[in-house]
């Protein structure tokens, strides 16, 4: 268990929906960072935030949007949902520059 | 554009044997290199590295970066069932807060 928690576990949804993840980073680690997993594209960042502020973006979407908030948990949105948006979807935190320790993942099914 | 590049993509050994896994980088501004490994679902840390030749061991696992030849290997000695798992290398990048993630090696051993 890397203390960084995510929610939901698994979510179906369909096209053109609207999705809010959640993760809580492990105590004590400021940053956040945001990946997509998918069968054919590996992992991919897509965002990263430092004590509230983006510090660094990936190919993160214009549908997708995330933000942190001052208690440091942080929320990855996703919206007008496409069948290929479909994918694990993983939060990691850390207090080093490099060494990020990943939650459980989101798995995101569109239909 | 940073790359990361893992080989081989998937490999089948039997129980005992020693395994090698190979990650070349190409990236502006080198700052350190990480070995994860995933097995259902989060990936779980395994090593960070930063200086070339030195190796950094746990247990059966060792691994040595190469920054002169941008490469650094992941060694498994007696291979065990519990060793499989995808193997994944990722190199984090001076300013630009981010890791950028190989495809990943797929090991598999057979008892």
């Amino acid at each position: 268990d890397s203390g960084v928690t995510q929610t939901p576990k698994h979510l179906i949804t369909a096209t053109g929906q609207r999705v809010t993840l959640r993760c809580s980073p492990r105590s004590g680690d400021l940053s956040v960072y945001w990946y997509q997993q998918s069968l054919d594209q590996g992992l991919q960042f897509l965002i990263h935030y430092y004590n509230g502020e983006e510090r660094a973006k990936g190919n993160i979407l214009e549908r997708f949007s995330a933000q942190q908030f001052p208690d440091l948990h942080s929320e990855l949105n996703l919206s007008s949902l496409e069948l290929g948006d479909s994918a694990l979807y993983f939060c990691a935190s850390s207090t080093s520059a490099d060494t990020q320790y990943f939650g459980p993942g989101t798995r995101l099914t569109v239909l | 554009e940073d790359k990361v590049v893992q080989s081989p993509l998937s490999l089948v050994v039997h129980e005992g044997d020693t395994v090698t896994l190979n990650c070349s980088y190409e990236v502006t501004n080198f700052r350190s290199l990480l070995w994860y490994k995933q097995e259902k679902k989060a990936p779980t840390f395994l090593f960070m590295l930063t200086s070339s030749g030195i190796e950094k061991k746990s247990g059966r696992l060792s691994s040595i970066l190469d920054k002169k030849e941008l490469f650094s290997i992941l060694n498994i000695t007696a291979t065990q069932t519990g060793d499989s798992a995808v193997y994944l290398c990722a190199v984090g990048v001076q300013g630009a807060q981010k890791l950028v993630f190989g495809q990943g090696t797929r090991l598999t051993i057979n008892p």
